[in-house]
């Protein structure tokens, strides 16, 4: 199994031009959500989704879509990149938090900077 | 608002040493309390959890103690490695409809010196 896979690894924005992040993860995994990572920040959530056509918003949404056609894809998208966009961008995906242990897997990121 | 408190922001400990970090929680709905570890280029990674019912968790060198009183919980790690170096990040979570939110602490940026 691949996990959560990201792409691209790294990107470079004007502002005001948009972009798609790709998130892809092969472990029937109901769950996916988007995070932004700012230094001092901690993890700050974006979109989530419980399963295919459900999404809904997390802590910081404003300048970001989402959709989710299929259980395996979560892309994120930015509608007019900002130089506040600028971050690195991880996705996430879980089983229901039913049960426990509780486990995110996390993808290796993308880095974006907007100029 | 940040309901998870982590402190500190950064952490030098000489191989062998104990890294202590800690956190404070706000919400008492909070349920499960998960450590990550992150090393640098790549995404976190679940590292060891508790459960409010019990005050202490170890799995090797790693430790949690928990204080729900207090609202606060930390990590321990034993003997400290360089290889242990990273960032850590804990958070705390709660079941929202069908889907458990993480929320995660500010981080802490481990060097274990050789």
């Amino acid at each position: 199994n691949a996990g959560v896979t990201q792409t691209p690894k790294f990107q470079v924005l004007k502002t005001g031009q948009s972009m798609t992040l790709q998130c892809a993860q092969d472990m029937n995994h109901e769950y996916m959500s988007w995070y932004r990572q700012d230094p001092g920040m901690g993890l700050r959530l974006i979109h989530y989704s419980v399963g295919a056509g459900i999404t809904d918003q997390g802590e910081v949404p404003n300048g970001y879509n989402v959709s989710r056609s299929t259980t395996e894809d979560f892309p994120l998208r930015l509608l007019s990149a900002a130089p506040s966009q600028t971050s690195v961008y991880f996705c996430a995906s879980s089983y229901s938090g039913r049960g426990y242990p509780y486990e995110q897997y996390f993808g290796p990121g993308t880095r974006l900077t907007v100029t | 608002q940040q309901q998870v408190k982590q402190s500190p922001q950064s952490l030098i400990v000489q191989k062998g040493g104990i890294s202590i970090i800690n956190c404070a929680y706000e919400n008492t709905a909070f349920d499960y309390f998960p450590w990550y570890q992150q090393f640098p280029g790549k995404g976190p990674a679940l590292l060891i959890a508790i459960r409010p019912d019990v005050s202490e968790k170890k799995e090797g060198r790693f430790t949690i103690s928990f204080n729900k009183s207090a609202k606060q919980f930390s990590l321990h790690i034993m003997d400290s490695q360089p290889g242990d170096s990273a960032t850590y990040f804990c958070a705390a979570s709660l079941l929202e409809g069908s889907a458990r939110q993480l929320t995660f602490g500010s981080g802490t940026q481990l060097t274990v010196l050789p």
